[in-house]
């Protein structure tokens, strides 16, 4: 069955810190993935998304994601951390039918909190 | 308006109550998903239209939930007979195309009491 997997649940970094949150995925085919953002109270923003070619995809707001298909991983860093990046952070994948998206299927999510 | 639009943000309803949930997609935005997001957890899947036809329901978790887009805009998504374990954030999300990647509201907390 398809899942996703985020193996921490909560983060606590520094500000000014680099930042790198996991995310590995079971999934039958090559899958469209996606890193999104939500702030308390609110929906989900989209950071990036990787949909095919450049295995290294860059994103808004400073972060990257790297694809690892050997891996089966798509783990979203940052190289320094702002106080305002604090928020839950979910990895998705979506299926992949002949380039066509579907429903997306949500990791369980990572908290992430910002030090002074 | 420039994003999704969900109403009410909030809403708190009896057991056995029945509940209407709205959403606004993006204009001319031809896919609209709702996911629901128990507390703690990540979205998860209920339903999807493309345009009015409703292509996929297996995520709604019993026939008390129905969800329609009529015109192939709005959206509604009801709860029938509310039950204590319906209480989640709905989101509803919408693409121009399934193609694109989904831009998502900022949901409606439903509470049951």
């Amino acid at each position: 069955a398809q899942s996703v997997t985020q193996p921490d649940i909560h983060i606590t970094v520094s500000e000014g810190a680099s930042l790198e949150l996991r995310c590995n995925y079971s999934y039958g085919a090559t899958p469209y993935l996606f890193w999104y953002v939500q702030s308390p109270g609110q929906g989900l923003q989209l950071l990036l998304k990787y949909f095919s070619g450049d295995t290294l995809v860059q994103g808004i707001k400073g972060f990257e994601a790297e694809f690892k298909r050997s891996q089966s991983s798509f783990n979203l860093r940052k190289p320094s951390v702002h106080w305002s990046d604090a928020a839950e952070y979910f990895c998705a994948v979506g299926p992949n039918y002949g380039g066509s998206q579907g429903n997306l299927i949500f990791g369980k999510g990572t908290k992430l909190s910002v030090k002074p | 308006g420039a994003g999704v639009s969900q109403s009410p943000r909030y809403k708190v309803a009896k057991r056995g109550q029945d509940v209407a949930l709205r959403c606004d997609p993006i204009s001319g935005h031809v896919s609209l998903f709702w996911y629901q997001q128990a507390l703690g957890q990540g979205p998860e899947f209920l339903t999807y239209f493309q345009n009015e036809a409703q292509l996929d329901k297996s995520g709604l978790p019993s026939d008390r939930f129905f969800a329609e887009r009529p015109e192939g805009s709005v959206s509604t998504l009801k709860i029938q007979r509310t039950q204590q374990e319906d209480s989640a954030v709905y989101l509803c999300a919408s693409s121009l195309d399934r193609n694109q990647p989904q831009h998502f509201g900022d949901g409606t907390r439903l509470s049951i009491l």
